[in-house]
């Protein structure tokens, strides 16, 4: 069945540093990819998405490129600040389950001063 | 404000004594559905609707029960609780252009 799979955290990174976060996929077909995010405390907020290959999803600063030949989605942004620290998860929604996303684990952000 | 609520927020129980978390949204989704989030584990589906009335199973539907009886409520109910249902739930709607929409979550500990 689809599957994500994402790196382990947490990631420590001081203030102003480059994320990467890395989620590959397994699906049946061209599925549609999101990043949720989720702060303490709270739900998750759909954070980007993209919908077919080579789209590139943004928000916020952070960017995602649909990679169709590595099967991958990872998520980066340019210089992470203290409010960025969450935790980020990696979803695809397979082109025969509308009703359904299947999340990866979930990788936890801490950014420092 | 377009929004998912959850009730209550946290619940502590005791094994067996039966409970109910609800969930309304306010945007007339046609698709809601039920979320479990463990630690290692991400979150996975327990059950979803299509429609008043319309239920089916996720993933992990064991030792649940929901209900569809109005298009805004999706009420998910634990007959007999026990310790492995100890989780965060959260409630999620989905737009017709397939964003999904998550409640604030409801912290379950079942002793």
């Amino acid at each position: 069945g689809d599957s994500v799979t994402q790196m382990e955290g947490p990631v420590t990174l001081s203030e102003e540093a480059f994320l990467t976060i890395n989620c590959t996929y397994t699906a049946t077909g061209y599925p549609s990819l999101f990043w949720y995010v989720q702060y303490p405390g709270e739900g998750l907020q759909l954070l980007l998405k993209a919908t077919k290959a080579d789209d590139k999803g943004s928000n916020k600063g952070f960017e995602a490129t649909y990679r169709k030949e590595t099967t991958s989605f990872h998520l980066e942004k340019g210089s992470v600040q203290v409010s960025d620290s969450a935790v980020y998860f990696c979803a695809l929604r397979g082109k025969t389950g509308f009703q359904k996303l299947v999340f990866g684990t979930g990788t936890r952000l801490l950014v420092s001063p | 404000e377009a929004q998912v609520t959850q009730n209550p927020r946290y619940l502590i129980t005791v094994t067996g004594k039966k409970l109910t978390v609800t969930c309304s949204q306010n945007m007339n989704h046609e698709y809601m559905s039920w979320y479990r989030q463990d630690p290692g584990l991400g979150l996975r589906q327990i059950y979803y609707s299509m429609n008043v009335e319309v239920t089916d199973k996720g993933d992990v539907p064991e030792g649940y029960k929901v209900s569809r009886k109005e298009k805004r409520n999706f009420p998910l109910i634990l007959e007999s609780p026990s310790p492995n249902q100890t989780s965060l739930y959260f409630c999620a709607t989905i737009g017709q252009a397939g964003s999904q929409y998550f409640g604030p979550g409801t912290r379950l500990l079942v002793l």
